[in-house]
């Protein structure tokens, strides 16, 4: 299986902050990388598809990039409801893999 | 509107077996793979196990393949995970999850574009 590594774990930010999170694959996935987002009590929901597509209704200020083994996500300037835990997850081969996971805390 | 219910999470012993069940409504389900995935308390998503559109392929995460058996009827809109020899370790929220096919500069693409609130399953003795 693929294993996918997120990094950090956990962040603390301010309301306005740039915040990137890293994911790395074990072996390369392509583009075939995608980021969720998970607020406390709730499922998860999709913000990048494809390493790099926002998916639709998804604000302007979440973005994804990379290929290959190396991937990152970043929210331009983060805003109160932004804080949540973050996962990767390849969909390059099955079983699909998640990452960790990066809690994203309010500093 | 998009909706995925899951139904017959509840509280089960080691080594017993449960049967969980997806109704979807709101898109042409036989156009869409599906998937399970779960979440452990306090822990992170886990992918459980996937079956395509018709149902002909299905593929499942190492610590459940032999345990658990996917299915879906597309004439009832439902998907289901059947599960056997449960353990301490299946212990988890399981979440039905639709998986669109996009494709981009020649390429496709999956992911999981909508889930289901999820239903919760405990294995205790």
């Amino acid at each position: 299986d693929i294993q996918m590594t997120q990094s950090p774990s956990s962040l603390s930010a301010s309301v306005g902050d740039r915040v990137t999170i890293t994911c790395r694959a074990s072996q390369s996935i392509g583009n075939y990388l995608n980021w969720y987002q998970q607020k406390p009590g709730k499922a998860p929901k999709v913000l990048i598809y494809a390493a790099s597509s926002l998916q639709s209704g998804v604000p302007s200020r979440f973005s994804g990039s990379g290929s290959g083994t190396d991937f990152s996500f970043t929210i331009s300037s983060l805003q109160p409801e932004d804080f949540a835990t973050y996962y990767c997850q390849q969909s390059y081969s099955v079983p699909n893999t998640f990452g960790q996971g990066t809690k994203l805390e309010i500093k | 509107e998009v909706q995925l219910v899951e139904s017959g999470g509840g509280l089960v012993q080691p080594g017993g077996s449960l049967r969980l069940s997806c109704a979807v409504s709101g898109f042409t389900f036989s156009s869409y793979a599906m998937h399970w995935v779960r979440q452990a308390p306090g822990k992170g998503l886990d992918f459980v196990s996937g079956i395509s559109t018709n149902g002909d392929t299905t593929y499942y995460a190492k610590s459940v393949e032999g345990r658990f058996t996917i299915s879906r009827d597309n004439s009832k809109n439902t998907l289901h995970l059947q599960m056997g020899s449960l353990r301490v370790a299946d212990m988890a929220v399981y979440y039905c999850v639709r998986v669109p096919r996009v494709e981009r500069q020649g390429y496709y693409y999956s992911y999981m574009d909508v889930w289901g609130k999820g239903t919760t399953v405990t294995v205790s003795s």
